[in-house]
């Protein structure tokens, strides 16, 4: 009973490389989505994904890729990382039956540090 | 766009007491869902509770129960009989749920209440 599945749970980084987020779900869930989490901000959306091959951005989308191959994954790609970069980020995912069910399961989160 | 405004940064209680979290939120919204989040230490973000905006009655679930005032855009979380599992962040997040795709633009959050429970 995985859930929602993030790896790596920790990374660092240097300014201008490049690395992926993975986000894996066995709940055949329809939406994916990734969010970042700041000190003293909460948590704001970055891209969404409401089925494979489609997706969107979020609040918060500059500097960062995404592609939905497979139900299942969600990749979130920085092409280049910068230290405003540095964030903990969060892959959630739900059904959708032409809206989002009403509740998100998360990921554990991923900390990631760029220098 | 929607806010959310958690107006206590931080509060700290005796084990076995009563406490309550603020949210207030703004939206032009009718239809939407109101939830509350709890991070522990451990960063995981567990759903506490959540409220569909059509129904009146207040959600409960054990120990966790909301004052849901949609007039006044309020949506307060109290916990009874509080225990020490309870120390975590707290959020409360807005998602709408009218329209083509409603709520695929995801959950707006609010900046959260650090919930500190004192043996």
């Amino acid at each position: 009973n995985a859930g929602v599945t993030q790896t790596p749970k920790f990374q660092v980084l240097k300014t201008g490389q490049s690395m992926t987020l993975q986000c894996a779900q066995d709940m055949n869930h329809e939406y994916m989505s990734w969010y970042r989490q700041d000190p003293g901000m909460g948590l704001r959306l970055i891209h969404y994904s409401v089925g494979a091959g489609i997706t969107d951005q979020g609040e918060v989308p500059n500097g960062y890729n995404v592609s939905r191959s497979t139900t299942e994954d969600f990749p979130l790609r920085l092409l280049s990382a910068a230290p405003s970069q540095t964030s903990v980020y969060f892959c959630a995912s739900s059904f959708f039956l032409g809206l989002v069910a009403g509740e998100l399961f998360f990921g554990e989160g991923s900390r990631l540090t760029v220098l | 766009a929607q806010t959310v405004t958690q107006s206590q940064p931080e509060m700290s209680v005796q084990e076995a007491e009563t406490v309550t979290l603020s949210c207030t939120y703004d939206t032009s919204e009718n239809n939407y869902y109101l939830f509350w989040y709890k991070q522990p230490p451990s960063r995981q973000m567990i759903l506490v509770i959540r409220q569909e905006a059509y129904k009146q009655q207040n959600a409960t679930e054990n120990r966790f129960s909301v004052n849901f005032q949609k007039a006044a855009k309020s949506f307060s979380l109290k916990i009874s009989d509080s225990q020490l599992g309870d120390t975590a962040m707290y959020f409360c997040a807005f998602m709408k749920h009218s329209g083509g795709g409603g709520g695929a633009d995801g959950l707006t959050f609010g900046k959260g209440t650090h919930l500190i429970i004192q043996p």
